[in-house]
């Protein structure tokens, strides 16, 4: 069973980068998987920001790709989200998620509520 | 980019009710690349179903969804208590994008 747990800093000042981590359990990220992270701004909807296929392969969402940075690190079992220059539009919860398939999200973190304020 | 326009915003419905939930495609998405998922407050979201209408493991059977094109469906049939939550429909051509979201709310 793939559990997932994000975690990073809570509070990023704005033009700073937002850094976060998701780290898996229950199964090596090097074994396959697309492994996706996913936003929700308060009381708003889900906003897709990119996945990486464990071979390292990224797929970013195109509002987004010129600030997002998502990377995989095997040897610990962790991939990780850079969202770069934000503002406090970038304020959300932010969701690390992962499925076979690129197309759906299976499985999911409990989510990182990360703030822009300074 | 694909944009997903889901009806009605709020469904307010009794428990055993059928919940009947609209997601529209600004153009047309492969049923293969079709889900739902449901948020309850505080919590996650749950995929329900993928390819437009296969449940996911572990999803009661009241839950179905139909559709192509650019025309899809979710169906609760009887709803209970538990159900109330944000339902979203998302799909995945050259990017991936969701629906703004329905909420059921259980009178």
């Amino acid at each position: 069973q793939v559990q997932l747990q994000e975690s990073g800093p809570g509070l990023v000042k704005p033009s700073e980068t937002l850094s976060l981590t998701c780290t898996v359990s229950g199964y090596s990220i090097s074994s396959g998987l697309y492994w996706g992270w996913i936003r929700q701004p308060p009381g708003k909807g889900l906003e897709w920001i990119g996945s990486i296929y464990y071979s390292g392969t990224t797929y970013y969402n195109p509002s987004l790709k010129s600030r997002v940075t998502i990377s995989v690190d095997t040897s610990k079992n962790q991939f990780s989200l850079k969202l770069s220059s934000v503002t406090a539009a970038d304020t959300a919860v932010y969701y690390c998620a992962s499925d076979g398939r690129i197309s759906w999200y299976y499985y999911w973190g409990q989510g990182a509520l990360v703030t822009v304020s300074s | 980019e694909i944009v997903l326009t889901q009806s009605p915003g709020t469904l307010s419905l009794s428990p055993g009710e059928r919940a009947t939930l609209s997601c529209r495609a600004s153009q047309s998405v492969s049923s293969s690349y079709l889900a739902w998922y449901q948020q309850k407050p505080g919590q996650a979201p749950r995929l329900l179903i993928y390819g437009a209408s296969t449940r996911a493991t572990g999803i009661p059977d009241r839950f179905s969804g139909s559709g192509s094109g650019t025309d899809f469906t979710l169906t609760i049939s009887r709803l209970e208590p538990e159900d109330l939550a944000v339902y979203y429909c998302q799909q995945y051509g050259s990017s991936l994008t969701f629906g703004g979201g329905t909420k059921v709310e259980i009178k």
